[in-house]
């Protein structure tokens, strides 16, 4: 089973600033099958990247992703007031999906 | 446009059967393109995949959950289902039904709170 790592747990950042968050994967991960999601309290997440790179439908173009096998990120590059939130990546492999832990980006 | 909504019992006693559906509106379940899974969320923590089925019946399982869970399909009335055996209190969570693809899960239900407790 594949591991997902994300760090920093918690990143503090105004807005207008730019957000990095990483994804680490215990092994290889296919670029295609890694996807990246945004969950606000109480609410259900949302999808934000697919394919590693690929928009979802409706998503800004300041979230951006990038990697290749073990390593991904995904940026923010301005956080608007609405894009304080949880985010989590995923990832498909061997007939089984796991996602990381979480990424919180608050408010400083 | 595709809705889901959970439904199932809020509070389930220890070592009992948890049991769940997802209802699907705005297309069909027998779809060939797509997966229907269930995922939870505990209480302040993340995401956990549970379990998922295609439009051929094949199943898939997190394998921490495989021995206790069961899911399933009923085309005629548009809905899957999940059972969860032998539940404590570890099972509390928010349980959320999603169609998805194997590149990601693009429709996801409300969520419905499950605790287990006696």
């Amino acid at each position: 089973e594949i591991v997902l790592t994300q760090s920093p747990d918690t990143l503090s950042l105004s807005p207008g600033e730019r957000a990095t968050l990483s994804c680490r994967a215990s092994q290889s991960v296919s670029s295609n099958y890694l996807a990246w999601y945004q969950q606000k309290p109480g609410q259900a997440p949302r999808l934000l990247l697919y394919g590693t790179s690929n928009r979802a439908t409706g998503i800004p173009d300041r979230f951006s992703g990038s990697g290749s096998g073990t390593d991904f990120t995904l940026t923010i590059s301005r956080l608007e007031p609405e894009d304080f939130a949880v985010y989590y990546c995923q990832q498909y492999g061997r007939s089984l999906w796991t996602f990381g832990q979480g990424t919180k980006v608050e408010i400083k | 446009q595709l809705q889901l909504q959970e439904s199932g019992p809020g509070l389930v006693k220890p070592s009992e059967t948890l049991s769940l559906t997802c209802t699907v509106s705005g297309g069909p379940i027998s779809s060939h393109t797509y997966y229907w899974g269930w995922i939870r969320q505990p209480p302040g923590k993340g995401l956990e995949w549970i379990a998922s089925i295609n439009y051929s019946g094949t199943t898939y399982y997190n394998p921490s959950l495989k021995s206790r869970v069961t899911i399933s399909v009923d085309r005629s009335k548009n809905h899957f289902s999940l059972n969860v055996t032998s539940v404590t209190a570890a099972d509390t969570a928010v349980y959320y039904c999603a169609r998805h693809m194997a590149a990601a899960m693009s429709g996801w239900g409300q969520g419905t709170m499950v605790s287990v407790s006696s």
